[in-house]
């Protein structure tokens, strides 16, 4: 397997501008998890799907930031619009888990770094 | 709120030398700890995983160990190659995530170097 896929692998925008991030999770596994690394905040967790449905959206940050999954194999990331605090590193990662839930390794893609001007 | 703490945030030591690396975490309400490793400008590549109900995991020269009750977890690493240097975080897996069973808690990580 391939691993997870991350799309562009590196982004440079201007302000106001509409960002989109793509990502292919490992084939069969059925949870998906977006992540924002900055030097300030660490790794934080934004956004994670099961079975393609939302689970989890505390973490975004704010209204600007959207995220969908609309098959198995494939999400994306949408900030609009952006703004110079958003650069980071934004990582996606894939799991498959357990059905007690005690067991949940997560694989992560390369990330996408996101300049915003 | 689950709080991931790492000590120290930077290592530096000479080629050969055993090293330990220290995570302790808030809540000790937790299914598991995993360990990985950041190259510069990669992603993160998961190096072991311990159960909440484990005391530690061993994958070649890395042995990661978990006392949940004290909220800590070290990972040792033998016989330090200059290959292993990295950034190494940790992450928790909590229980009381508000019902958000599979969220995970980093540390902001320990950067490691090994000078041959």
């Amino acid at each position: 397997d391939a691993g997870v896929i991350q799309s562009p692998r590196h982004e440079v925008t201007e302000m106001g501008q509409e960002v989109t991030l793509r990502c292919k999770p490992i084939s069969g596994h059925d949870y998906l998890f977006w992540y924002r690394q900055t030097m300030m905040r660490g790794l934080e967790l934004l956004i994670y799907f099961n079975n393609n449905v939302p689970i989890d959206d505390s973490g975004m940050p704010e209204d600007r930031f959207s995220a969908k999954m609309p098959n198995a194999s494939f999400s994306t990331l949408k900030i609009q619009p952006s703004e110079p605090r958003d650069s980071a590193v934004y990582f996606c990662a894939s799991s498959n888990a357990d059905r007690a839930f005690g067991y949940n390794e997560q694989f992560f893609g390369p990330g996408t770094r996101l300049t915003v001007l | 709120k689950q709080e991931v703490t790492q000590i120290p945030a930077a290592l530096s030591v000479p080629e050969g030398e055993n090293l330990v690396l220290n995570c302790s975490f808030t809540d000790s309400a937790i299914y598991n700890l995993q360990w990985f490793r950041q190259d510069p400008g990669k992603g993160l590549t998961s190096l072991l995983l311990i159960q909440s109900s484990q005391r530690e995991q061993t994958s070649g020269r890395l042995n990661a160990s978990l006392d949940k009750s004290s909220g800590r977890s070290t990972l040792y690493i033998a016989a330090s190659q200059p290959g292993d240097s990295a950034t190494y975080l940790c992450a928790v897996r909590g229980r009381n995530s508000g019902g958000s069973n599979y969220k995970l808690t980093f540390g902001k990580g320990t950067l490691l170097t090994v000078n041959p």
